[in-house]
């Protein structure tokens, strides 16, 4: 079985400041690996996702993640936040011949200005 | 184009209430989701249907049943709500397939007293 591990619940940064959001998975098999965020009061929205190739994942709004197969980990990570960056954000990972998504249980992301 | 559509936005149900919330697609997706969002549990996978048809179990099923009404539609009916309940529901859509990225609705809150 799967399962994807958010150790921060909740990490404070600085506006302007760099930040990473852990993200450690469990799988006997080959993975996809997603990052989603969630703004206040919406749903969730994809970031960016790994299927293969290149193990540097860039996504929309300045975020990127790197697969790291050897430490099973898919960290997100942004050099200079914004205030608008302020959501959670929720790392998630599907096996093969599984359709299904496991989700972690989230990163609360809080700029400080 | 309103992607994922859910009603009601929110709902308060006494203990032993039947509801149904409902979930359209416009984007003919073949595969539809259904999740719950507890604080400090991430998203949950109660019920998916891979294809118009086919309805399966995910994490947590009991309490609910579903209905894959046609391609665009996905509801979940709650026959005997319970306060544990309580949660925010959102239902998702994708392209069949593991690789494929979700796509959210923006969740129904439900209260259950």
């Amino acid at each position: 079985a799967q399962s994807v591990t958010q150790l921060d619940s909740q990490v404070p940064v600085f506006e302007e400041a760099p930040v990473e959001l852990r993200c450690n998975y469990s799988s006997s098999v080959s993975v996809y690996l997603f990052w989603y965020v969630q703004y206040p009061n919406q749903g969730l929205q994809l970031l960016l996702k790994y299927l293969s190739g290149s193990t540097l994942v860039k996504g929309i709004n300045g975020f990127e993640a790197e697969f790291n197969k050897s430490q099973t980990s898919f960290h997100l990570r942004k050099p200079s936040v914004h205030i608008s960056d302020t959501a959670e954000y929720f790392c998630a990972v599907s096996n093969f011949g599984n359709e299904k998504l496991t989700f972690g249980t989230g990163t609360r992301l809080t700029i400080i200005p | 184009n309103a992607g994922v559509t859910q009603t009601p936005k929110f709902q308060v149900l006494k203990t032993g209430q039947s509801m149904t919330l409902q979930c359209a697609q416009d984007m003919n997706h073949n595969s539809m989701y259904w999740y719950r969002q507890d604080p400090g549990m991430g998203l949950r996978l109660i019920y998916y249907s891979a294809s118009e048809g086919t309805t399966d179990k995910g994490e947590v099923p009991n309490g609910y049943n579903v209905s894959r009404l046609n391609k665009r539609e996905f509801s979940l009916r709650l026959e005997s709500a319970a306060p544990s309940q309580t949660s925010v529901y959102f239902c998702a859509s994708s392209e069949r397939g593991r690789q494929e990225t979700q796509y959210f609705g923006p969740g129904t809150r439900l209260l259950v007293l």
